[in-house]
């Protein structure tokens, strides 16, 4: 089981240009979360997704941020014309369906986001 | 809207020293609580996951408490280790709501 997977590690953008993260959840688990961890603070809850549907997106931006889960594929976070403001640490966290209460959540190693 | 607070906001300590990271959240109505460990420039490593229904949780040094009415949880570490050195997060997400985090406790352990 290889876990939550994020790629890339490490992204460097120069501002206006796009960034894409991709998340690919623990096998079996058709729950995606994304979080956003700014120099110096907490985790804050971005947008949640299942396959194919955004449940929750209420910590999300409403410009120039959006993500899909597709039925095939990882979970992808676009971020359009970054600015230095979006530098951050994005982790991806994935849970089973049905069995949440009881397993938890899982988390990847993160993208760490510069953008020049 | 679930708000999480975490006491202190960092800890420095002797190695070989017993010490208690506190959490607590202003909406009791919570599935479980989740103790999660960040190193810099690391993810996130779960450590403990108590359920609402439970009292406490027990993984090797670590011991977890969950007082559900008084909204508060504590995390126990025994004997620290240089090892032990990280941030220390909780989490308690309400039903049908995302996890909602503390900024964390920054533990030092000093050899």
């Amino acid at each position: 089981n290889a876990g939550v997977m994020q790629n890339p590690r490490h992204l460097v953008r120069r501002r206006g240009q796009e960034a894409r993260l991709r998340c690919s959840p623990m096998k079996g688990h058709s729950h995606v979360y994304w979080y956003r961890q700014l120099p110096e603070e907490g985790l804050k809850f971005m947008v949640y997704l299942q396959k194919e549907n955004i449940i929750d997106e209420s910590g999300m931006p409403k410009e120039r941020f959006s993500a899909e889960f597709p039925k095939e594929g990882p979970s992808i976070l676009r971020i359009q014309q970054v600015v230095r403001g979006d530098s951050a640490a994005y982790f991806c966290a994935s849970s089973p369906s049905q069995t949440v209460t009881i397993k938890g959540y899982t988390f990847g190693s993160g993208t760490r986001l510069t953008v020049v | 809207k679930q708000e999480v607070t975490q006491i202190p906001a960092a800890l420095s300590v002797p190695e070989g020293e017993n010490l208690v990271l506190n959490c607590s959240f202003t909406d009791s109505a919570i599935y479980n609580l989740q103790w999660f460990r960040q190193d810099p420039g690391k993810g996130l490593t779960s450590l403990l996951l108590i359920q609402s229904s439970q009292r406490e949780q027990t993984s090797g040094r670590l011991n977890a408490s969950l007082d559900k009415s008084s909204g508060r949880s504590t995390l126990y570490i025994a004997a620290s280790q240089p090892g032990d050195s990280a941030t220390y997060l909780c989490a308690a997400p309400p039903p049908g709501t995302p996890l909602v985090f503390g900024k964390g406790t920054r533990l030092s352990v000093i050899a």
